[in-house]
């Protein structure tokens, strides 16, 4: 799987957009881009995944640039309930189901 | 739908002992998955159990084993324990297939068992 960069920690306003950076310059062509995040004492849950379109979903929306070495996820209006840690992950999708989680971003979204 | 259930949600053990942990995945789901997190590795992959076979192993020793029945219910087995051993372990539930082009790819993880080792 290709490695992966994030910012180790951001903050953002309550009801602002909260736009986190992830960096995988060495992606291949048949890795996915995806998003989980980790809500403090919980398991971490699944927030969406793309391979080189833009997606969205009802949480969030992935912005994969044209040469797929970078990623944005986007939650449009941040709340409270959004903090946590936010892993990118990319991996193949016929490399089995174990994701390496890395160190991910902390988010805090502050009233 | 019920989620994914673990227990026990905590556990205390002491060194040298062993430990064992279950997971029953979300009804219909094949797929269970392991993880271990502590404050200095983050989140490790540990095996992935597959219609009772393991399909992928992370990097651990032979003291992390598991085995997944036929329920697809899966345990997980630590033995002759150390205090690194401490962490949260997780177990994820995957739908049959998983197949990355689907939009219903997830991995859907349990609360997690706190083992501390003393």
């Amino acid at each position: 799987d290709a490695k992966t960069t994030q910012p180790t920690s951001m903050d953002c306003a309550e009801g602002r957009a909260a736009n986190l950076p992830c960096n995988h310059s060495t992606i291949s062509g048949n890795e996915y881009v995806y998003w989980y995040r980790q809500i403090h004492s919980q398991g971490p849950q699944y927030i969406i995944h793309g391979l080189k379109n833009n997606e969205t979903n009802e949480m969030a929306s992935l912005i994969i640039t044209e040469d797929r070495k970078s990623s944005t996820l986007i939650l449009p209006h941040a709340t409270l309930r959004d903090t946590a840690v936010y892993y990118c992950i990319v991996r193949e999708s016929n490399s089995g189901y174990a994701l390496n989680f890395g160190k991910g971003t902390s988010l805090l979204v502050t009233p | 739908k019920a989620g994914v259930t673990q227990t026990p949600r905590y556990l205390i053990k002491t060194r040298g002992q062993q430990v064992t942990l279950s997971c029953s995945p979300i009804s219909g789901h094949r797929s269970v998955s392991w993880y271990q997190q502590t404050p200095g590795q983050g989140l490790q992959f540990l095996f992935e159990y597959f219609s009772e076979t393991q399909r992928n192993k992370g990097n651990f020793p032979g003291r992390f084993s598991g085995r997944q029945f036929s329920n697809s219910r899966s345990e997980m087995n630590v033995s002759t324990l150390e205090l690194g051993d401490s962490a949260l372990y997780l177990c994820a539930s995957m739908g049959f297939g998983g197949r990355a082009e689907s939009s219903y790819n997830e991995q859907f993880f349990g609360p997690g068992t706190r083992l501390t080792v003393l």
